[in-house]
């Protein structure tokens, strides 16, 4: 399976700042996801990154307040913008080779905003 | 939209006990996935069921696809500490996205 690789891993920030979050894999894949997950919860989903285009976000997520970038194949940023506490959680990117495949997660980022 | 429940919420048992988790849909599934999560980890993908009334092993694990393609099962023999984490069910919605259960935590205590 490919290999993600999630960065930062965590980070603490200052409410009212943003944040970009890098996901790169190592093979080009079909389609990347984002989830956002609250501790003890469901993975609940951000958006879709289209590599090339505006990424589809789920409702209850705009783009304004996480934009997100696929320049390729293999490489995918989320931002969380304007960040409040209420953004503190773990992000998660995830992959699919191709359809009907499963899904395979980078290993998250913890963001705490104080 | 398409929803996925999965029960219990959580389970504490002693190990060497038995565990079970389900996921039900009220609509069809084309497949059904399953995804181990340890603490402080992310989720990692186990096995995906395809067929009616599909069976597989994996270990000490295994997983069940109803005759009907709309509830699954995955059933632990002698739990051990190893096995401590949250279990998600998911399914596909069409084409690519994935929806997920709320997960079952399971706890085991030696």
């Amino acid at each position: 399976s490919a290999v993600i690789s999630q960065k930062p891993s965590r980070d603490i920030c200052q409410r009212g700042t943003s944040l970009t979050i890098q996901c790169q894999v190592d093979s080009q894949v079909t389609m990347m996801f984002w989830y956002r997950q609250q501790p003890g919860q469901s993975l609940t989903l951000i958006a879709t990154a289209n590599q090339g285009s505006e990424a589809t976000y789920e409702s209850g997520f705009v783009i304004d307040k996480f934009p997100i970038s696929r320049p390729n194949l293999t490489f995918s940023t989320l931002t969380v913008s304007n960040m409040s506490p209420e953004d503190s959680s773990i992000y998660l990117c995830s992959v699919v080779a191709s359809s009907n495949q499963p899904q395979h997660f980078g290993d998250g980022t913890r963001l705490s905003i104080l | 939209g398409q929803q996925v429940m999965q029960i219990p919420q959580y389970q504490h048992v002693q190990e060497g006990e038995d565990f079970t988790t389900y996921c039900n849909s009220s609509t069809t599934l084309s497949n059904i996935q399953w995804y181990k999560q340890r603490p402080g980890g992310h989720p990692v993908f186990l096995i995906q069921l395809v067929k009616s009334g599909e069976v597989k092993k994996q270990k000490r694990l295994t997983f069940q696809f109803g005759e009907a393609k709309k509830n699954s099962s995955l059933h632990i023999t002698a739990t051990q500490t190893t096995d401590v984490g949250t279990y998600f069910c998911a399914a596909h919605t069409g084409g690519f996205k994935t929806i997920f259960g709320a997960g079952t935590r399971l706890f085991v205590k030696a």
